[in-house]
């Protein structure tokens, strides 16, 4: 199975500042046939399922604020909310579905310093 | 609009079995696969398998194989998850999620709607 690691476990930021949110696999889940990355990144409130924000890595879900953006290749990628918004708290999870099992990070707290 | 609703929470003894149902409506049912993904108390998500709600074609992850069934019911668009041989370490949130890929035999493995959650206790 692909593992895939985020860091960092939480975060802090101020409200309009910058967040990221770093993910990766332990191998290359980039499918060279298509240059697309086989990975998508979630969003899950307390009490909640999770939402998809972006898939192929960096293609936003439509509805999902221009503010998220994901970027990467190959075996490293990021999550970056550009302006944190208070809405935003919530925990990240990065998951790759380039191999089955698709397999998850284990999530990032994202919270208001 | 697109909405997954799952049945109730459950309360198992060990060595029982639990079924999870996922009724969804919105869309046409049997153009998405489906799937069902679980989360432990305060940890990550995993994958269990996924069903072909065309077919009925399943996959399991090889954790699960031997103990779990994925069905549907295309009279009642709904998908249906049993898990037998419940322990502990299954008390979990169990969520099914629709593919995001549509149409016949298309599945990309990422999830674009979520039922609610249903949450099954193994407990003695």
């Amino acid at each position: 199975d692909i593992v895939v690691t985020q860091s960092p476990g939480s975060l802090a930021v101020s409200l309009g500042e910058r967040a990221t949110i770093n993910c990766r696999s332990s191998q290359s889940i980039l499918y060279s046939s298509s240059n697309k990355n086989y990975l998508a990144w979630y969003q899950q409130k307390p009490g909640q399922p999770p939402k998809l924000l972006i898939y192929w890595s960096s293609t936003r879900e439509s509805g999902v604020p221009d503010r998220f953006s994901g970027s990467g290749s190959g075996t490293d990628f990021t999550l970056t909310i550009s302006s944190l918004q208070a809405e935003d708290v919530a925990v990240y999870y990065c998951q790759q579905f380039y191999s089955t099992p698709p397999t998850f990070g284990q999530g990032t707290k994202v919270e208001i310093k | 609009q697109v909405q997954l609703v799952q049945s109730g929470t459950e309360v198992k003894k060990p060595g029982a079995s639990v079924k999870v149902s996922c009724k969804a409506s919105g869309y046409f049912f049997t153009t998405y696969y489906m799937h069902w993904v679980r989360q432990a108390p305060g940890q990550g998500l995993e994958w269990m398998g996924i069903v072909n709600p065309s077919g009925g074609g399943t996959s399991y992850a090889q954790k699960f194989q031997g103990r779990i069934t994925m069905t549907r019911d295309t009279s009642t668009s709904t998908v249906h998850m049993e898990l037998s041989s419940l322990g502990s370490e299954d008390t979990a949130v169990y969520y099914c999620a629709r593919d995001h890929c549509s149409g016949a035999d298309c599945f990309s493995y990422y999830f674009d709607y979520w039922g609610q959650g249903t949450l099954v206790t193994v407990s003695s």
